[in-house]
């Protein structure tokens, strides 16, 4: 099993900052990585997939980078709404794996 | 637009079995994409349990693969999990999702239902 690893744990930023999430993987997942943002009651919401690809209607201010076992969450100016959880998932290989998540605070 | 809306009961008695259902609207079963579970104990992360394509494929985590059976009723556009002899660490919200048959990331969610184990 494929162990994703995110840190930081909580990211304390105020509006208008920039704001970097990292997932690690335990073995290589080549490109095969994909973002969620969860607001508080909500289901995840899907960001990112294949490491770097905008999900449709996703705000430019959202950025994903990486390959093999590092990757990166870039939000480039935080707005009130996406102070929120996020999530890497890895699906490279089974079983499907997700990060312990990052929590991003004001 | 595709939905997908879980339903089950929200509490279960300890060893017995946890029945949840998912109906999909906006898209056929039928025409492809993978179709699963994925759960979220209170306050704490994801688990994926297990996914199904509609012609009877299924993968499952290993943690949980002897209690979980996933099933798919393409006549009512909708699918289903069984998880047998829950405990309370069974406690979480349970999610459906969609994914892709290469692109294994989940692009439409359900709203999750909150599955209580406890006597």
């Amino acid at each position: 099993e494929i162990v994703m690893t995110q840190s930081p744990a909580t990211l304390s930023v105020s509006p208008g900052e920039r704001a970097t999430l990292s997932c690690r993987a335990s073995q290589s997942v080549s490109g095969n990585l994909a973002w969620y943002q969860q607001t508080p009651g909500q289901a995840p919401r899907l960001l990112i997939y294949g490491a770097s690809t905008r999900a449709t209607g996703l705000p430019a201010r959202f950025s994903g980078s990486g390959s093999g076992t590092e990757f990166t969450l870039t939000i480039s100016s935080l707005q009130s709404e996406d102070f929120a959880v996020y999530y890497c998932q890895q699906y490279i290989s089974w079983p499907l794996t997700f990060g312990g998540g990052t929590k991003v605070e004001f | 637009q595709v939905q997908l809306q879980e339903s089950g009961p929200g509490l279960v008695k300890p060893s017995e079995t946890l029945s949840l259902t998912c109906a999909v609207s906006g898209y056929s079963i039928s025409s492809g994409f993978y179709w699963g579970w994925i759960r979220q104990p209170p306050g704490k992360g994801l688990e994926w349990i297990a996914n199904i394509h509609h012609g009877g494929s299924t993968y499952s985590n290993p943690s949980l693969k002897s209690r979980v059976t996933i099933s798919v009723d393409t006549s009512k556009n909708q699918f289903s999990l069984n998880l047998s002899s829950v405990t309370a660490a069974d406690t979480a919200v349970y999610y459906c999702a969609r994914h892709g048959e290469n692109r294994l990331d989940f692009d439409y969610w359900g709203q999750g239902t909150l599955v209580t184990v406890s006597s």
